[in-house]
């Protein structure tokens, strides 16, 4: 069974620009979290999809944005990019995103903002 | 505001040794503690915890939680060099639905030196 696939590996951009990042979870589950790791703060919860939903979100301003596609699939978005932004972001799936169950992560999108 | 905190933040031991790691929380409505290993990109996963007392092992690994005092360990031993990485202690909690994210500590990066 192939793994969560995150691309693109390595990204980067400049202050002001926008950013997406894919996210292709493990077959049959429904359930994608996204997460931001920084060595200053460690990884920070950004938000859960689950059947084209979302359902909880993380602490973060509405410049990151997210989505889930029917077949699961989920992309995330940062509008109008920050230094401070830079970061390696993490997708993580589940079956069905319910208690008690866990995360598969992916190898992460590092990204640069110059 | 929900708090995992790890110690000690790094560690440097020789191989052969045994290693605890700490990790306490303060969090409301506790549902279950997990482990984690990241060696580059994607953290691996160790253990759940749910209830307290009971340890949990994996080869050398092993785990428990005590739920009075809110804290979890993580020891390792007879360690070996594939050992280092930084281990990842996250807390999740109950909620109305859905995945409400994990939240981390920042980590302890364990160096096992030949």
């Amino acid at each position: 069974k192939a793994g969560v696939t995150q691309t693109p590996r390595y990204l980067i951009k400049t202050r002001g620009q926008q950013v997406t990042l894919s996210c292709s979870p493990i077959s049959g589950h429904r359930s994608v979290s996204w997460y931001q790791q920084t060595p200053g703060q460690g990884l920070q919860f950004l938000f859960e999809y689950f059947s084209e939903t979302q359902r909880n979100k993380g602490n973060f301003p509405g410049r990151f944005s997210g989505r889930q596609f029917s077949n699961s699939r989920s992309e995330m978005n940062v509008s109008t990019l920050e230094l401070g932004d830079s970061a390696l972001y993490l997708c993580a799936s589940s079956p069905r995103g319910q208690g008690n169950e866990k995360l598969f992560f992916g190898s992460g999108t590092q990204l640069s903002v110059l | 505001e929900d708090k995992v905190v790890q110690s000690p933040l790094s560690l440097v031991v020789h191989e052969g040794d045994t290693v605890t790691l700490n990790c306490s929380y303060e969090v409301t409505n506790f549902r279950s503690l997990l482990w984690y290993k990241q060696e580059k990109k994607a953290p691996t996963f160790l253990f759940m915890l749910t209830s307290s007392g009971i340890e949990k092992k994996s080869g050398r690994l092993s785990s428990i939680l005590d739920k009075k005092e809110l804290f979890s360990i993580l020891n390792i031993t007879a360690t070996q060099t594939g050992d280092s990485a930084i281990y990842l202690c996250a807390v999740e909690i109950h909620s109305g639905g859905g995945a409400d994210g994990l939240t981390f500590g920042k980590g302890t990066h364990l160096i096992i030196q030949p």
